[in-house]
């Protein structure tokens, strides 16, 4: 297997653009998740999936932010309008139970708003 | 509010020595326990999991659990200069979401 899979790697954006980050998950992992990670912050959980549905949104920041899921090998996480405090490595993780199962993380999209 | 505290570091050891990462976490009723590595610029991996009080041994690697203590650390034996990446210790809450530590940065001195 490939394993979890993003695009794209790099993203430079100017403020008020949309941007929208991508995730291959792992055939066969049930859920997804979403993490932003930032020195101040560290890492973040956005939102996670578990067959496609969203579970728990809590973690993103404002209405700013969208992700969707529309079938079980593909998502999207969308910012829009940017903000330059969006700023960060942005994260698709997924695993097959999401009860403590290991998460397996992609290579992340490094997203700078300028 | 749930937490994971661990000192950001960097900690240095020299090549060959044992290096110690500590970790404390806030809620008592978490069962599951995970030590990532992430090297500069890579994403997290998982090298470790502990659910029980005790030791776990993999390798070079050990994990310790106390859970009257709510401490898990993680012993790395004869450390090797490919061992320097910041470590990420993360505990499952009551709602099967991780919870993430800030990270230790290790670095292991030649």
């Amino acid at each position: 297997d490939a394993g979890v899979i993003q695009s794209p790697r790099h993203e430079v954006t100017e403020m008020g653009q949309e941007v929208t980050l991508r995730c291959k998950p792992i055939s066969g992992h049930d859920y997804l998740f979403w993490y932003r990670q930032t020195m101040m912050r560290g890492l973040e959980l956005l939102i996670y999936f578990n067959n496609n549905v969203p579970i728990d949104d809590s973690g993103m920041p404002e209405d700013r932010f969208s992700a969707k899921m529309p079938n079980a090998s593909f998502s999207t996480l969308k910012i829009q309008p940017s903000e330059p405090r969006d700023s960060a490595v942005y994260f698709c993780a997924s695993s097959f139970d999401g009860r403590g199962e290991t998460q397996y993380f992609g290579p992340g999209t490094r997203l700078l708003v300028l | 509010q749930k937490e994971v505290e661990q000192n950001s570091g960097p900690l240095s050891v020299p090549e060959g020595a044992i290096a110690s990462l500590n970790c404390t976490y806030s809620d008592r009723g978490s069962q599951s326990f995970f030590w990532y590595r992430q090297y500069s610029g890579k994403s997290p991996e998982l090298i470790m999991s502990i659910y029980s009080n005790g030791d776990k041994e993999d390798g070079r690697f050990t994990a310790q659990l106390n859970k009257a203590s709510q401490y898990v650390s993680l012993l790395i034996r004869d450390s090797q200069p490919s061992d320097s990446a910041t470590y990420l210790c993360a505990f499952l809450d009551s709602n099967y979401q991780l919870i993430w530590g800030a990270g230790t940065k290790l670095i292991i001195k030649p």
